[in-house]
């Protein structure tokens, strides 16, 4: 199947600071990823959708200027925690469609924030 | 909100097959049923996806009944790396949309 990578897999950073996660199809083209999250022992919440050229839409409860996302290429999304806390710890994991739309969504390994 | 039902939790010795079930007793006629899987701190893998047939891939089979409201996956041989919690979602075909996860089933195989 197609193939989605995330980096970093894992970071902690200091309260205060600004962390980046990317997300990049590898052997395919998406103009739409999903950026999810997930706390321990739950299931994944939508953040938002990422498309390519255009704004992304967050879901309701999710701050756009705290969750900056850039979809600037088919092959490439990233997620900004700006300013990150504690409670900004998670779970963080990209998913996206391949232009053919065959259904399957394919995940990101996931990337592991901890802020001090 | 999720349109499934599933088990919270299921145990399966090794090698033996899994049978874990899903009910959407609302599913709308363009609505297919996917499966899931999450290993502890891993992104979601894909098994299998099925409208109204009976599907089979090399992970898993999917069974639909026939008014499709209710649906089983089965790994066959079950290994201790099929420990994982199971999402059984329901989609629309052609869906440029999201998916969206229930609480799944933890399926723990023992030795």
């Amino acid at each position: 199947g197609a193939v989605v990578s995330q980096h970093p897999s894992w970071v902690i950073c200091k309260s205060g600071t600004s962390v980046k996660i990317e997300c990049r199809s590898l052997d395919f083209q998406a103009t739409t990823m999903f950026w999810y999250r997930q706390f321990p022992k739950q299931s994944l919440m939508l953040m938002a959708t990422s498309n390519e050229g255009s704004k992304a839409t967050y879901e309701q409860g999710v701050e756009k200027d705290k969750f900056l996302i850039n979809h600037a290429s088919l092959t490439l999304s990233t997620l900004t925690v700006t300013s990150a806390h504690p409670e900004d710890s998670s779970f963080y994991i990209c998913s996206a469609r391949t232009l053919l739309n065959t259904g399957e969504l394919f995940f990101g390994e996931g990337s592991r924030l901890t802020v001090l | 909100d999720a349109k499934t039902t599933q088990p919270t939790s299921m145990d399966c010795a090794e090698g033996r097959a899994a049978n874990l079930p899903c009910n959407h007793s609302t599913i709308s006629g363009n609505e297919y049923v996917y499966w899931y899987r999450q290993i502890h701190s891993q992104g979601p893998q894909y098994i299998i996806h099925g409208l109204k047939n009976n599907e089979t891939n090399e992970m898993a089979s999917l069974i639909i009944t026939e008014d499709r409201k209710s649906s089983t996956l089965i790994l066959p041989h079950a290994t201790l790396r099929d420990t994982a919690v199971y999402y059984c979602i329901v989609s629309p075909t052609g869906s440029q949309g999201n998916l969206i996860f229930g609480k799944g089933t933890k399926l723990s195989v023992k030795p």
